[in-house]
């Protein structure tokens, strides 16, 4: 267990509806990532945090912003939902200095209808 | 190139086989591949990892193999179990020092009792 905490665990909304998703941490780590899960594509970047205040874009983020005002919580935000971003969503946190190893939350399951 | 492809895309095992699958990559500059594990509903969580400066690492029934000049390495589980049933990603490390991650696309194994 790395302490990490999604929420909300499940979601369902509206196309163009706002939605923010909350990953917190327990331990302190310094960089975060979101990653978008869907079948045939693995796992892929949205984004990720390597400090409070510090964010940057990975492979997937059109669409997607992130905030991360706290060392512990890291929110990624779609400002308006798209069918497209249906997918299944991962906090992971770097947890081993050296090696940068991940570790995952258990994932938000969105749904845009 | 960032890819990271992943084959096969699904593994059928009798109980107590050998089950394997392959990943290859493309940027040489990748310096750390581990292996993940996922079950349905969960996060993926990692299961062995590898450095491109040793040919091989067991731990327990999983052995990593990688070929530093053919830009390959491949998970082997040993006497499979159907407690192995699950989704395995590889990955590799983005050297830019940010401990980002690319994914293959995932192999779902299922192994039969």
């Amino acid at each position: 267990d790395a302490g990490i905490t999604q929420s909300p665990r499940h979601k369902v909304t509206e196309t163009g509806t706002p939605v923010t998703l909350r990953c917190h941490q327990t331990e302190n780590h310094r960089y975060m990532y979101w990653y978008r899960q869907d079948p045939g594509h693995g796992l892929r970047l949205i984004h990720y945090s390597y400090g409070v205040k510090d964010t940057d874009k990975g492979e997937v983020s059109d669409g997607y912003s992130v905030s991360r005002s706290k060392t512990e919580d890291f929110l990624l935000t779609l400002e308006s939902a798209t069918s497209s971003q249906t997918s299944v969503y991962f906090c992971a946190i770097s947890r081993v200095k050296n090696t940068g190893e991940l570790f995952f939350g258990e994932g938000s399951r969105l749904t845009v209808l | 190139q960032q890819q990271v492809k992943q084959s096969p895309q699904s593994l059928i095992v009798q109980k107590g086989g050998i089950s394997i699958i392959n990943c290859a990559y493309e940027n040489t500059a990748f310096d750390y591949f581990p292996w993940y594990q996922q079950f349905p509903g969960k996060g993926p969580a990692l299961l062995i990892a590898i450095r491109p400066d040793v040919s091989e690492k067991k731990e327990g029934r999983f052995t990593i193999s990688f070929n530093k000049s053919a830009k390959q390495f491949s998970l082997h589980i040993m006497d499979s179990q159907p407690g192995d049933s699950a989704t395995y990603f590889c990955a590799a490390s983005d050297p830019s020092g940010t401990y980002k991650y690319i994914f293959g696309t995932g192999t779902r194994l299922k192994v039969l009792a």
